[in-house]
This record gives structure tokens, C-alpha cells and sequence, in this order.
């Protein structure tokens, strides 16, 4: 299968600091990348949905100028969490698809990356 | 709205089989997707039913029934490996996936 690596896997940083998410389709063009955040014991949350070359889709509730998405190119996301602040410790996880001719787009996830604000 | 419900939790022993239930109301159906996820980890992809009937693929299988909302994963033989979270995710009218909240399967000695 896909493979999406992410980097870094842990990250641990002070309160007000910004930390940034790499998230690469290594062996595949990802049309359309996403981000999620998972909190201890619950279900992944779609945060934003991004496409090469265009603005991403904040899903509602999520701050688009506090969680900056930059998907450059089809093979890198970045996710930018800007003054962190502890209650945005979670993991973070970000997929990639590619959308073939049936129009089936598997979501490859990352490993993930832990994220916790001191 | 949107909803897909799954049991919390399930307590099975190793060598038996599982059944784990996934119903759902979505605007719109294009699929629906099982994931497998062990703690602290991604999620891992499992299967894929876009039409009616069962999908096998070795020791798992998933089944769909478009008309009832209504989706199972089956595991058979199971390992203590197998000790996971299951996640059952449906993608919607505009093609992204909207996720139930997973299924902690425990497995026994």
C-alpha cells in the first residue's frame, strides 16, 4: 500500500511557541491531503481538508489562523499550530489520497505526531 | 444529522470469533470503510464496501447493507494482537469520511 510518513512523531514545546507537521506521500501524487486531531479515548476529528495548490477546507469549529495549512506540492502538507497552547496537546494525524478512475480514494494515514504543549 | 454509532466496547478470547456493528444515517453514500487502530498509533486500513454483501479478506471480513445502514466486521481466529480499536467510517455525499467513534476490542487469554 501508500505510504505517508510524518515528521516529527513527538513533539514537546512551551506554551506560545509555534510547531510545525510535516506530512509527505512518499510513493504516490496525494490529490487531497487531511488533518485530524485525536484527544485520549475518542475518535479521530477531521480538522481540514487541503488540496495541491489551493486553500484548505477548515471543518467548523477549527481556527484556520491558528492552524495554518500550506499543501505546496502533491506529495507535502504542512500543518502549523501557532501559539501553542496546552489544550492543544493531542495527536495530530494526517492522511493522503489519490483519486483513481472509479473515483475511490483511499485515505493512507501517517504514523502521527504527539503533540504536547507545557 | 449526520451519525454513525459502534459498540464502546468488546471483550472477546483469543481463538473465537467477533462481530463488531456499525449502523449509520449519512447524507449521501459513497462507501464505508473499516480502520483498525492500536493505541497511540495511525489508523491502519482494513476494507472497503461500496455495494451490498460480504467482503473477505483472510481472517477478516466486513459486511454491508446499504438499505438497512448497517455494516459488521467479523474476526476470526482472533489473535491477542488483535487487541485493538475498530474504527467503522463512512464516506459522505461530498467524499470525505465521516467517522464513528471505534469499537476497543479486548481479547482474552
Amino acid at each position: 500500500g501508500a505510504v505517508v510518513s510524518q515528521h516529527p512523531s513527538r513533539v514537546i514545546c512551551k506554551s506560545g511557541t509555534s510547531v510545525k507537521i510535516e506530512c509527505r506521500s512518499l510513493d504516490f501524487q496525494a490529490t487531497t491531503m487531511f488533518w485530524y486531531r485525536q484527544f485520549p479515548k475518542q475518535s479521530l476529528m477531521l480538522m481540514a481538508t487541503s488540496n495541491e495548490g489551493s486553500k484548505a477546507t477548515y471543518e467548523q469549529g477549527v481556527e484556520k489562523d491558528k492552524f495554518l495549512i500550506n499543501h505546496a506540492s502533491l506529495t507535502l502538507s504542512t500543518l502549523t499550530v501557532t501559539s501553542a497552547h496546552p489544550e492543544d496537546s493531542s495527536f495530530y494525524i494526517c492522511s493522503a489520497s489519490e483519486m483513481d478512475e472509479r473515483g475511490y480514494n483511499e485515505q493512507f494515514f501517517g504514523p502521527g505526531t504527539r503533540l504536547t504543549v507545557l | 444529522g449526520q451519525n454513525i454509532d459502534q459498540p464502546t466496547e468488546m471483550t472477546a478470547t483469543e481463538g473465537a470469533i467477533v462481530q463488531i456493528n456499525c449502523t449509520y444515517q449519512t447524507s449521501g453514500f459513497n462507501g464505508l470503510f473499516w480502520y483498525q487502530q492500536h493505541a497511540g498509533e495511525a489508523p491502519t486500513f482494513l476494507s472497503y464496501n461500496v455495494l451490498d454483501g460480504l467482503e473477505e479478506k483472510g481472517r477478516f471480513s466486513s459486511f454491508l447493507s446499504r438499505s438497512k445502514g448497517y455494516s459488521y466486521l467479523l474476526l476470526k481466529e482472533l489473535q491477542m494482537k488483535d487487541s485493538a480499536s475498530y474504527l467503522c467510517a463512512v464516506k459522505g455525499s461530498n467524499y470525505q469520511l465521516i467517522w464513528g467513534a471505534g469499537t476497543k476490542l479486548i481479547i482474552k487469554p
